[in-house]
Formats: structure tokens, sequence, C-alpha cells
């Protein structure tokens, strides 16, 4: 059964970079039949999907356009984990933020607990 | 404003069925499945339908998809006051390339 456990601060200043990860456990994050998400939640936005990071004999990511000049999800092979990177944070950054696991039939499954992110000075 | 559209809420006395629909356009919901999520109040979303009209294991197969063109709905019946929460819907957008949600659906068990 694959778990994904988040870690990262709650509290990011505005222009500042907004870092969480999202450990995996029960699969691996080089899995070629798997996807590594990043989603977002906010009362104003609903859930926003961000990016993934996915490994088919090389590395590849998709983002989402509203944050593609902003955004970095990074894979670490070592710890079985990925990463998400967002420059640049507004107050409209604040928003839950989770990780997913997708498989086949680009399912989100399973999700990560969530991380309520505040972007305030 | 979400790229695919649900009506933002719902609502069913136990036992009836409820339908939530969810309209799209050609590079989403035309050209790739549909997955629907419940989100049940302080959790994160999990998956209920996949691939249009599969159920994962474990969901009651009182839930069910179906999609045609360009719109998907999910029905719930024998409806339960354990269903009451939000659903969303998501699909692939060829367009983006990347993954789009709906604005979600309140589901209320009167």
């Amino acid at each position: 059964q694959v778990q994904l456990q988040q870690s990262g601060p709650g509290l990011v200043k505005p222009s500042q970079t907004l870092s969480l990860t999202c450990a995996i456990s029960g699969d691996s994050v080089s899995s070629k039949s798997a996807a590594w998400n990043w989603i977002r939640q906010s009362p104003s936005r609903g859930l926003e999907w961000l990016g993934r990071t996915y490994y088919r004999s090389k590395w590849y990511n998709n983002y989402a356009v509203s944050v593609k000049s902003r955004i970095t999800i990074n894979p670490d092979t070592s710890k079985n984990q990925f990463s998400l990177q967002l420059n640049s944070v507004t107050p409209e950054d604040t928003a839950v933020y989770y990780c997913a696991g997708e498989g086949s039939g680009e399912t989100l499954d399973p999700w990560g607990q969530g991380t309520l992110v505040t972007v305030s000075s | 404003q979400s790229v695919l559209t649900q009506p933002p809420s719902a609502s069913g006395t136990p036992g009836q069925r409820v339908t939530i629909s969810c309209s799209g356009s050609s590079p989403n919901i035309g050209s790739n499945t549909v997955n629907w999520y419940q989100q049940l109040p302080g959790t994160a979303p999990k998956l209920v339908i996949y691939s249009n009209n599969q159920r994962p294991s474990g969901v009651p197969d009182r839930f069910s998809g179906s999609k045609s063109g360009t719109s998907a709905s999910l029905a719930i019946s024998g409806l339960q006051s354990e269903d009451e929460g939000d659903y969303y819907c998501a699909a692939w957008d060829d367009s983006l390339n990347g993954r789009v949600f709906g604005g979600g659906t309140k589901l209320t068990v009167l």
C-alpha cells in the first residue's frame, strides 16, 4: 500500500520560496508506471493542479500554466521522495498543498495529508 | 473559474439517487477519461470513480460514473449521511498539457 507523508513549513513570507517535501513508502519515485503530483486547494481557486514529475527512462515534468514560471518539482531518489518549490510567493499562494501519486488512468491516488501554507509577513 | 463546470450544490434525502454533472470540452473530457474525487470535511480528496465508470476497490457500488461526449456524471444511489461532502471531477487537458478540475459540488444529505 502506497503512503505519502508531507513535510515543510506552514508559514512563508511574501516574495520568498515555498518548499514542501513528500516522502513515499510502498512505491518508488523512480517507478516507470507512476507519476508524482502537487495540488493545492483554496476557497478562491478550488482544487488546482500544480504539476508532476515522473520517470520513463529519463525524468519528465509537467507544470500548470498558472505557475510555470515559478515552480520546480524535483525527485530525490536517495530519499525516495519528491519536492515542490514555488518562488516569489504572494498571499494568493496561501492554500492547503497536497502531494498525490498517479497510477494508471491518470488517477490521483493516494494523497498526502495536506499542509496548510500561509503566505504572510 | 474552473475549466470543468459542476453545479455548486446538490442534495437528497437518505435512500434517494443523486446525480452530479461535469461539463468540459474537446481537449479535456472529449479526449480523456474522467475521474471523480470525494472530499469529506477536513480530509484529503479520495478517488471514487476512475476511467469514467470504474470503482476502486473499497468504494461501494452505490457510486457509478458515466461519460458522453464532453460531459460526465457521477451518480450516488441509496444516499447515506456519510456521503455528505464535496465531489470533484478531473481530467487531463491536451491543450493545456495539464490536469484540470471542476469547481466542486457540495452534496448535502437532508
